[in-house]
């Protein structure tokens, strides 16, 4: 079954700044990855999917880019509302499990 | 709008059942498939099962195959969980999740704010 791993566990970045964060497959899902947001208190929200590709109503500064087994989500200028865990999901394989990382916690520095 | 409202958690003794429901509204709901995924306090996500628009094909994850059994009713957008031989380690909010597909096998792009399930003597 694939593993997700996501790092680092915790990236501290200030506002403004970039921050890259890392996910990778232990075996190759093709584009088949979504990132997902979560703040506390409240449900994931679906950010990327197809690598790449933003969902409806994400701000640009957001992108994604990978194939196989490495993946990387990047925001470009960090802003207040950015700070949050963010989790990569591979849809590759049938049934899904194992498919969430286990999370980056994106922190203020 | 895309609502997906769930309910029936609450406390209750290892060993014991509970049944969570998922009410969807905003779409239509026999298009798509959804999922339960769970979160423990303080741990990441969980994909717990995932079911097809007809029924036709449901999956599991391997720490609750045989103990739970998810269903859907289309003519009353609804979803549901069944969970039975409940253990400590299935203390978690449930979320259920829609799947941009009919088949279930990929990413979800609308969840509902969960329903917390605490399994405790």
């Amino acid at each position: 079954e694939i593993v997700m791993t996501q790092s680092p566990a915790t990236l501290s970045v200030s506002p403004g700044e970039r921050a890259t964060l890392s996910c990778r497959a232990s075996q190759s899902v093709s584009s088949n990855l979504a990132w997902y947001q979560q703040k506390p208190g409240q449900a994931p929200r679906l950010l990327i999917y197809a690598a790449s590709t933003r969902a409806t109503g994400i701000p640009a500064r957001f992108s994604g880019s990978g194939s196989g087994t490495e993946f990387t989500l990047t925001i470009s200028s960090l802003q207040s509302e950015d700070f949050a865990v963010y989790y990569c999901q591979q849809y590759n394989n049938w049934p899904l499990r194992n498919t969430f990382g286990q999370g980056t916690k994106l922190e203020i520095k | 709008e895309v609502q997906l409202v769930e309910s029936g958690g609450g406390l209750v003794q290892p060993g014991r059942s509970l049944r969570l429901s998922c009410a969807a509204s905003g779409f239509t709901f026999d298009d798509y498939a959804i999922h339960w995924v769970r979160q423990a306090p303080g741990k990441g996500l969980e994909w717990v099962s995932g079911i097809s628009w007809n029924s036709g094909t449901v999956a599991y994850a391997d720490s609750v195959k045989g103990r739970f059994t998810m269903s859907r009713d289309n003519a009353k957008n609804s979803l549901y969980l069944q969970m039975n031989s409940l253990r400590v380690e299935d203390t978690a909010l449930y979320y259920c999740a829609k799947d941009i597909s009919v088949t279930g096998r990929y990413y979800f792009d609308y969840w509902g704010q969960g329903t917390l399930v605490t399994v405790s003597s």
